[in-house]
């Protein structure tokens, strides 16, 4: 399978917390995207980051990417209960024709 | 400007009956996909259009599966006949641009069917 895979499953943290997920990938890349999604809603794009860069920010929200490790992390600092979602990163062929998500994690945030 | 939007919202069927979900694009947006998500399971892609056409359907799982795209606008995925196994949500995403190629794909709500 060239699906990704998000660690972990489920994070529960307090708000004011920090929030890491990873995302593991088996093949080659054009560029890895995060994507959020809201109980009973579609996926919302929230950051895109190209195969050549290591660093991206957005906001709260900090993307790294580790292509030697075909590996990528998603921090959302500062989080507030409106973050409690579950979150996908998904990974497109070289061709762009094949997306490639993960299983998700879901992450709560108490108030 | 309106999203992508899918219909219907949720669709209970029996098993070897016959559903037809509909995607409708953002306006302009030549590239269509469909995804779906099992309970629990990763999202997975089914197809891609370009326009039309077909540009790549290798993750439709059997041929009970059909997707079209008549002039290019909205799209359907019909499932006939329905198994248990086929239960899930669908989602539907367009874009400019292949989504590999720097561009982002906008999400419909998704469909959720449900096969019993």
């Amino acid at each position: 399978s060239q699906q990704g895979e998000e660690d972990p499953q489920a994070l529960s943290i307090q708000e004011g917390e920090n929030a890491t997920m990873n995302c593991s990938y088996k093949t080659s890349i054009n560029n890895l995207q995060w994507y959020r999604q809201n109980s009973g809603r579609g996926l919302v794009h929230l950051i895109l980051i190209r195969s050549n860069e290591r660093e991206k920010h957005s906001g709260r929200l900090r993307v790294t990417l580790d292509t030697s490790k075909k590996s990528s992390s998603l921090l959302i600092t500062a989080s507030r209960a409106a973050d409690t979602a579950s979150y996908f990163c998904a990974t497109a062929s070289n061709t762009g024709n094949q997306f490639y998500f993960g299983t998700g994690t879901s992450l709560t945030v108490i108030p | 400007e309106a999203g992508v939007t899918q219909f219907p919202s949720h669709s209970v069927i029996e098993k070897g009956q016959t559903v037809t979900l509909r995607c409708d694009p953002i306006s302009g947006h030549d590239n269509l996909y469909w995804y779906r998500r099992v309970m629990g399971k990763e999202i997975k892609f089914l197809l891609h259009f370009v326009k039309e056409s077909k540009q790549d359907e290798s993750g439709m799982p059997n041929n009970r599966f059909l997707a079209e795209r008549t002039g290019g606008t909205y799209s359907t995925l019909k499932v006939q006949p329905a198994e248990l196994e086929d239960s899930g949500v669908y989602f539907c995403a367009s874009s400019q641009s292949p989504a590999g190629v720097y561009s982002k794909q906008y999400f419909g709500p998704g469909t959720r069917l449900t096969v019993t």
